[in-house]
């Protein structure tokens, strides 16, 4: 059964550092794997989407990694800022029907 | 940009009582989801749904649970007989063959 682990469960850094969120995964037979934003009490937007064939996606100030063979994959998060703030999730699609299994989430804080 | 779109934003029911989820995918997306999260619990899949049938369901969708898509552009999770434990986010997602989940809102479930 796909497990996934988010580390850690929450981070709180002064605004402008870069950090490093991590997402552990068991099973490396997966299609997929997606970072999530969710802000409080709100829905989840989608921030990057990596293929299991790929090793990395960047978006602005955002790169994620993926090592499928040792089911890891990390968001880097550089030069934060206040509105970085949220909680942000890890999924990872399985099974034919492409069903999102999650982690529990990473709630950061970006002090000003 | 298109986006899919849950109603209502927040359902308060009394215990016992049936509560319908409504829910618009994007237009020309094929596979739909639901999904919940409890609160400060993992969001977790409930069922995935193509070409007008459940394509999969998790071992929380029980008899209790249902979806429809009765017209070309709703999609519906029906819950009966409501119990306290229903209360939780619930969100739809859509997506097109091989591109990555759109999710709505979400709607807050409070069962009383």
């Amino acid at each position: 059964k796909q497990e996934v682990t988010q580390i850690p469960a929450a981070l709180s850094v002064p605004e402008g550092e870069n950090l490093v969120l991590n997402c552990s995964f068991t099973d490396s037979a997966i299609y997929n794997l997606q970072w999530f934003r969710q802000d409080p009490g709100k829905g989840l937007t989608s921030l990057l989407l990596i293929q299991s064939s790929q090793r990395e996606q960047t978006s602005g100030r955002l790169n994620a990694s993926l090592d499928k063979s040792s089911g890891r994959s990390t968001l880097y998060i550089a030069a934060s800022q206040p509105g970085d703030s949220a909680t942000y999730l890890c999924a990872v699609t399985r099974g034919s029907n492409y069903q999102l299994i999650w982690g529990a989430g990473t709630k950061l804080i970006i002090k000003p | 940009e298109p986006e899919v779109t849950q109603t209502p934003s927040h359902q308060v029911t009394q215990m016992g009582q049936e509560v319908i989820l409504r829910c618009v995918p994007i237009s020309n997306h094929l596979y739909f989801y639901w999904y919940r999260q409890i609160l400060g619990q993992k969001v977790e899949f409930l069922v995935s749904f193509y070409n007008n049938e459940i394509s999969e369901k998790s071992e929380i969708f029980d008899d209790q649970f249902s979806v429809e898509r009765p017209d070309g552009s709703n999609f519906t999770l029906k819950i009966r007989s409501t119990k306290l434990e229903d209360s939780a986010m619930y969100f739809c997602a859509s997506r097109q063959d091989a591109q990555p989940q759109h999710f709505g809102d979400g709607t807050r479930l409070s069962i009383l």
